[in-house]
């Protein structure tokens, strides 16, 4: 299976900052990358897919770089509801493992 | 927009069978643009792929090595649902349990159902 991985695990942000968060695979995976947001209590919503396209309905604020085994999801200015944790998952082998997870919080 | 509702109990016993539900909204189980997948959350494991089902001349299924030998997902096309099937279960199957539209294209996941706590204990 394809190990992934995630940092930092956890960051704290202010409204309006811009925000990183990296994730590694122990393999090449090319660009099947996806990027899910989760709030407590709820199920995951896709962000991003193939590494850097913006699921509709996702906030343009949002964007993810990448390729090969080392990708970043970008959100340019925090908002209020961006408040989250966030998991990458591959989707190049079965099966499609996530990674453990970034939550981002207030700081 | 495909809306997925899961359905089935909370709470289940000690080497009995785990069974969920999941009812498709405005697509269809046999949708040659989709796979159907169930995934679980446990704060132990995280996120847990464990499998999938879809049709492409016929039904096609695949399934996570650490279940492989207890688990089945079935479609129904009749009722545009399928399900997760769990045998033998132990507390270790304590979980969130999701379902999840796969776009067959990015095999990206979208929608997911609403989630479902399924605990196991007597």
């Amino acid at each position: 299976d394809i190990h992934m991985t995630q940092s930092p695990s956890s960051l704290s942000a202010s409204v309006g900052d811009r925000v990183t968060v990296s994730c590694r695979a122990s393999q090449s995976i090319s660009s099947a990358l996806n990027w899910y947001q989760q709030k407590p209590g709820k199920a995951p919503e896709l962000v991003i897919y193939s590494a850097a396209s913006l699921q509709s309905g996702a906030p343009s604020r949002f964007s993810g770089s990448g390729s090969g085994t080392d990708f970043t999801l970008t959100i340019s200015s925090l908002q209020p509801e961006d408040f989250a944790t966030y998991y990458c998952q591959q989707s190049s082998s079965v099966p499609f493992t996530f990674g453990p997870g970034t939550k981002v919080d207030v700081k | 927009q495909v809306q997925l509702q899961q359905s089935g109990p909370g709470l289940v016993k000690p080497s009995q069978t785990l069974t969920l539900t999941c009812a498709i909204s405005m697509d269809t189980v046999s949708s040659p643009f989709a796979a159907w997948v169930w995934i679980r959350q446990s704060p132990s494991r995280g996120l847990e792929w464990l499998g999938r089902t879809y049709y492409m001349s016929n039904w096609h299924h695949d399934y996570a090595v650490s279940v492989k030998s207890r688990i089945t997902i079935s479609p129904d096309t009749s009722k545009d649902q399928f399900s997760l099937q769990l045998n033998s279960v132990t507390p270790e199957d304590t979980a969130v349990y999701y379902c999840a539209r796969e776009d067959r294209g990015t095999n990206a996941y979208s929608p997911w159902g609403q989630g479902t706590l399924v605990t196991v204990s007597s």
